[in-house]
């Protein structure tokens, strides 16, 4: 049973405009979130992060909004790059547990 | 970037045989992860190391096992590979549970079980 699910395989999306990555989990037990990015023939990268005291956190062009009542998180892009293409893979884990759990990534292709 | 060295990087094999990847890392860091990597399932947990000696199992450990002899090595053995051990496997370091400090990944060994 996947705890961390990202629904949508693939997202497409022209230069210039904003990309939403969605993310739902269902275990209540998770209190802090990240989001990795991954290049083709790399290791995932570390993009952003939020704690469950907050319902949004910002860097940039990137912004993660938590809702914790709906077990919802979505990554914006804005304004969307072609050198954000990769996958992006949502991640949880509870306060002082020593490991993430992934959901099954999403694939972004921002088109020139 | 940090110190993380995963080897080898692409290994073929055959059913049956055992197999052993390793994670070397110059970061002293202490939480060393195994992770596995398939389509339509992300990454999974396989094994972590907490110290020297101190592992445990992750989501997908049958199969597998570890040892940590030392801080900076870790490494990831399959007794006798089965086709369903095909995937892309990586490493990771964190200093601290991911809360706290956030986890550093290697590029990944591309392992095909023939």
């Amino acid at each position: 049973d996947q705890q961390v699910k990202q629904n949508s395989p693939s997202l497409s999306v022209q230069e210039g405009r904003i990309s939403i990555l969605n993310c739902d989990y269902t275990n209540s037990m998770f209190d802090y979130f990240l989001w990795y990015k991954k290049y083709p023939a790399e290791g995932p990268t570390f993009l952003i992060s939020i704690s469950s005291i907050k319902d949004k956190n910002e860097d940039g062009r990137f912004t993660v909004f938590l809702n914790k009542s709906a077990k919802h998180l979505s990554l914006h892009i804005v304004p969307s790059q072609p050198g954000d293409s990769a996958v992006y893979f949502c991640a949880a884990t509870d306060t002082g547990r020593r490991a993430l759990t992934f959901g099954s990534g999403t694939r972004l292709q921002v088109q020139p | 970037d940090a110190g993380i060295t995963q080897s080898p990087r692409h290994k073929v094999t055959e059913t049956g045989t055992p197999v052993t990847l390793r994670c070397h890392q110059t970061e002293n860091h202490r939480y060393m992860y195994w992770y596995r990597q398939d389509p339509g399932h992300g990454l999974r947990l396989i094994h972590y190391s907490y110290g020297v000696k101190d592992t445990d199992k992750g989501e997908v450990s049958d199969g597998y096992s570890v040892s940590r002899s030392k801080t900076e090595d870790f490494l990831l053995t399959l007794e006798s590979a089965t086709s369903s051990q095909t995937s892309v496997y990586f490493c990771a370091i964190s200093e601290s549970v991911p809360s706290n400090e956030k986890l550093f990944f290697g590029s990944g060994t591309q392992l095909s079980v023939l």
